[in-house]
């Protein structure tokens, strides 16, 4: 079955240290995005990309980076310039770039727990 | 800038009965898509319901309805026959060329 893979489920960071999270899917969608979830509230958007190789910064990039070198993959890094990284990770991918960008649902992974130790 | 927004954090109905989630929206597009979402408790997001904007017909997906008050910028979600199952966080999200917004959510809560 087609989906979207995210890996881990759970994470620590320690201080100072940068996290990658792994985001992977065999849907063959052209876009993906990383958004982030905090209790009780709804999803920030950190980077998104429509295409190989090239990505854009959400309304939360700051402390993230991102590369996007695989039509599949899409990870995430938590860097240790994010000083509040404690929160639920969400990947998303769609189908359609350019025009369509935007107006294809997102299916989504499971999620990423990062909590800091 | 486009902005989604979800005036009720939290709602309950008891089982069997009918519910509506509030959804507003502000938007320059003239070509944009609206989704619901719904994510239970085990976490994974899915896609509930889709509306595009062109059309003047309300999406309908077995229980679950929408009301698209496109003058109003209103896109409300009518869940009839409420369900166990349909407890969950329920996300408004406006799509268009290039940007996909989400609200802050609804937590909705069906009590047997």
């Amino acid at each position: 079955d087609g989906g979207i893979t995210q890996s881990p489920k759970y994470l620590f960071r320690k201080e100072g240290q940068n996290v990658t999270l792994s985001c992977e899917q065999n849907l063959n969608h052209d876009a993906m995005y990383w958004y982030r979830q905090d209790p009780g509230q709804g999803l920030r958007l950190i980077y998104y990309s429509q295409i190989v190789n090239d990505f854009q910064k959400g309304d939360i990039a700051e402390g993230y980076s991102v590369s996007r070198e695989k039509k599949e993959s899409f990870p995430l890094t938590v860097t240790s310039a994010q000083k509040n990284p404690t929160a639920f990770y969400l990947c998303a991918s769609s189908i359609g770039t350019g025009p369509l960008f935007g107006n294809q649902p997102q299916h989504f992974g499971d999620g990423t727990r990062l909590s800091i130790l | 800038a486009q902005t989604v927004t979800q005036s009720q954090p939290e709602m309950s109905v008891q089982e069997a009965e009918t519910v509506t989630l509030s959804c507003t929206y502000d938007t320059s597009e003239n070509n944009y898509y609206l989704f619901w979402y719904k994510q239970p408790p085990s976490r994974q997001m899915i896609l509930v319901i889709r509306q595009e904007a062109y059309k003047q017909q309300n999406a309908t997906e077995n229980r679950f309805s929408v009301n698209f008050q496109k003058a109003a910028k209103s896109f409300s979600l009518k869940i009839s026959d409420s369900q166990l199952g349909d407890t969950a966080m329920y996300f408004c999200a406006l799509g268009s060329a290039g940007k996909s917004t989400f609200g802050d959510g609804t937590t909705l809560t069906v009590k047997p």
